[in-house]
């Protein structure tokens, strides 16, 4: 069982739409949940990171946590063509907490 | 407000060779991060630095090794280049954990 599981996708979804990306972690004693965004050929640029139970806003980004399920999603309103990317979702464990463990990524893909 | 910066943006080595790569973090940080990432997966941590020292160590070889200075930059080394270690390296910085991890834009790495 890998740490950290991601859809690897892709993912499609029209213009205008809610993506809904998706991630299950096997540590419960993880302790804080990131998002990444990597558009292709260029390297992963943080865009939420969330560490209490519930969701979190902002602007068109909602991550929510469900530490009991060992789930964390990402949520894109309006998605835009520009939102095409990998995104990674990254999880710090309480026993090593200096390293990010990240999954391999959901690939999105907004047509116009 | 500067960002992470790496150098070089790419770079072709022979096997049995050696390489160092470098890394300025943001301003403010004292947290110095490195991934590898290889073609569609996650990134992988190879090792944090921080006061100068290894603070904790992935799975890597010894063949991995790296430095921090005074001014918190840092390089990684990697000795005896195999072609496996052909991948994206990636420098993040951050102010001592457990916070955020932001991502320079990496060094491509080629072993032939």
């Amino acid at each position: 069982q890998k740490e950290v599981e991601q859809n690897s996708g892709p993912l499609s979804v029209p213009e205008g739409a809610i993506a809904s990306l998706n991630c299950t972690y096997s540590d419960r004693g993880s302790q804080s949940f990131f998002w990444y965004r990597q558009y292709s050929g260029k390297s992963p640029e943080l865009i939420m990171s969330i560490y209490s139970n519930g969701d979190k806003e902002d602007g068109r980004f909602t991550a929510q946590l469900n530490k009991a399920s060992q789930y964390v999603s990402l949520l894109i309103r309006d998605s835009q063509p520009s939102d095409s990317a990998t995104y990674l979702c990254a999880v710090r464990r309480e026993t090593d907490f200096q390293k990010l463990v990240f999954g391999t990524g959901t690939r999105l893909l907004v047509s116009p | 407000d500067a960002g992470v910066t790496q150098s070089p943006t790419h770079l072709i080595k022979t096997r049995g060779q050696q390489v160092t790569l470098r890394c300025s973090p943001k301003s403010g940080h004292d947290t110095v991060s490195w991934y590898q990432q290889a073609l569609g997966q996650g990134p992988q941590f190879i090792f944090q630095y921080y006061e100068e020292e290894e603070r904790q160590r992935g799975n890597f070889p010894d063949r991995f090794s790296g430095h921090q200075f005074p001014n918190y930059s840092s390089e990684l080394n990697v000795n005896a280049l195999l072609l496996g270690d052909s991948a994206l390296y990636l420098c993040a910085s951050s102010l001592d954990s457990p916070y955020e991890q932001y991502f320079g834009p990496g060094t491509r790495l080629t072993v032939t």
